[in-house]
């Protein structure tokens, strides 16, 4: 069981919008930055967004990230094949003192 | 170019002991948060440990503390992460990864490629 709650998958049409939702508490994502994960099978995972909704360079402005109190939220925009991936939200877990993962999303671009 | 270079794959028996490696390149090492990343077949990822080299600082998540130790080299920019006794359990790929300078890190901004670790009778 996951600190960081995800929907186990999503999926949508290529060019759609898809929004992938992480819930946390208090002392996660309620006090802390929260920075989201892509990965592709086989493959190590890569920063998507940090800070909540900055994206390091090279990261297409499709991907955004948002926070409001203990949830934050992934939008895709303009889906593509290549989208395919497992997602994951990630942040600070102060009262655990540890980092802390959602259970990943798989998203299917149908 | 920041890279995180990792050992290779092993193979190992219950109750065996193990040591794994990630060579920080391409940055100041000491002053980066190192941590580790757990991925059983099939499933999510999971935090392991982290380490601040230039401290040492150590944070373990409270489902692996007493069961690895994390350590760093930082005369050779290096992290570790070991066994003294592994279970089949343990079986999974392991990934390095480089945070940020801050207290509470949640930003992890370059992973290694992964290490696969079998434990096997």
């Amino acid at each position: 069981q996951s600190v960081l709650t995800q929907p186990p998958s999503v999926s949508a049409a290529p060019g759609q919008k898809v929004t992938i939702s992480c819930s946390g508490s208090s002392s996660n994502i309620g006090r802390n930055y929260v920075s989201w994960y892509q990965q592709v099978p086989g493959t190590a995972p890569k920063v998507l967004i940090y800070d909540n909704n900055k994206r390091p360079s090279g990261i297409p402005d499709r991907f955004s990230g948002s926070k409001s109190g203990t949830s934050a939220t992934l939008g895709i925009t303009g889906l593509q094949t290549g989208d395919e991936a497992d997602y994951y939200c990630g942040t600070w877990d102060s009262s655990l003192s540890a980092g802390v993962f959602g259970g990943g999303t798989k998203l299917t671009v149908l | 170019e920041v890279q995180l270079v990792q050992s290779g794959a092993e193979v190992k028996k219950p109750g065996e002991s193990l040591k794994i490696s990630c060579k920080g390149i391409g940055y100041s090492f000491t002053n980066n948060w190192i941590g580790w990343v757990r991925q059983r077949p099939g499933k999510g990822l999971e935090w392991v440990a982290i380490i601040r080299p230039g401290d040492p600082e150590t944070r373990y998540s409270p489902s692996f503390q007493g069961h690895v130790t994390i350590s760093a080299d930082k005369s050779i920019s290096t992290a570790y992460l070991q066994w003294n006794s592994l279970k089949a359990s343990d079986t999974a790929i392991y990934y390095c990864a480089r945070g940020g300078v801050v207290v509470e890190p949640t930003t992890w901004d370059h992973w290694g490629q992964g290490t696969l670790v079998t434990v096997s009778s």
